[in-house]
């Protein structure tokens, strides 16, 4: 049982195409984040959402509470955004954050 | 940037040895977590702590123990290797308060042969 489901699994994009990937979680969470990881690189967090919406550059991460679900959107896609991101929620209850398979995404240039 | 690292970044060891991975941080988090990351399953849990001396299991703790005697230090031992344990290892650290991030460390990749 998987407490968080991440879609699409694989991405390819032309640069500059818009791009949304989707989070969808089952538990009541206190917080949802965003994370990136380049290939063969470490893991940094993008975006840490408990309501509403942030946005950093080109990056918008959306979030709506009642439908557990969360979005990540890459406005005009880059080489650089190719990566592989990750949904993570901490639950209301608990130190334990469930981790989405990831979203790999390549853009082609 | 929460000032974590982590060593050996990568080793190969032989089957049946014992390893330990060790992550630093500077930030006084409270919590620390060891994570596994392979093709297909994502990061799984390993092993986490909540405070100096407080730890817990996560999913996959078979074949690895953890300590934190240090609030900065969480060590991650294999207490022998199998080629199964192959794996890339991330340690993580986040502050008590939800409203805060996840922090990870750059990984370390280790190749039991």
């Amino acid at each position: 049982k998987n407490e968080v489901e991440q879609s699409p699994q694989n991405l390819t994009a032309q640069e500059g195409e818009f791009i949304t990937i989707n989070c969808s979680y089952s538990v009541g969470i206190s917080a949802l984040h965003w994370l990136q990881q380049h290939p063969g690189g470490g893991i940094v967090s993008l975006f840490m959402l408990s309501s509403g919406k942030k946005k950093h550059g080109r990056l918008i991460a959306t979030i709506n509470i009642q439908e557990k679900h969360s979005s990540l959107h890459i406005t005009a896609s880059h080489p650089r955004d190719s990566a592989v991101y990750i949904c993570a929620a901490l639950p209301n209850t608990g130190n334990q954050f469930y981790f989405g398979t990831g979203t790999s995404l390549t853009v082609i240039p | 940037d929460a000032g974590i690292t982590q060593s050996p970044r990568h080793k190969v060891t032989e089957t049946g040895t014992p390893v330990t991975l060790r992550c630093h941080q500077t930030e006084n988090h409270r919590y620390m977590y060891w994570y596994r990351q392979d093709p297909g399953h994502g990061l799984r849990l390993i092993h986490y702590s909540y405070g100096v001396k407080d730890t817990d299991k996560g999913e996959v703790s078979d074949g690895y123990s953890v300590s934190r005697s240090k609030t900065e230090d969480f060590l991650l031992t294999l207490e022998s290797a199998t080629s199964s344990q192959t794996s890339v290892y991330f340690c993580a650290t986040h502050p008590i308060s939800s409203g805060n991030t996840i922090y990870f460390g750059e990984g370390s990749w280790l190749t039991v042969v």
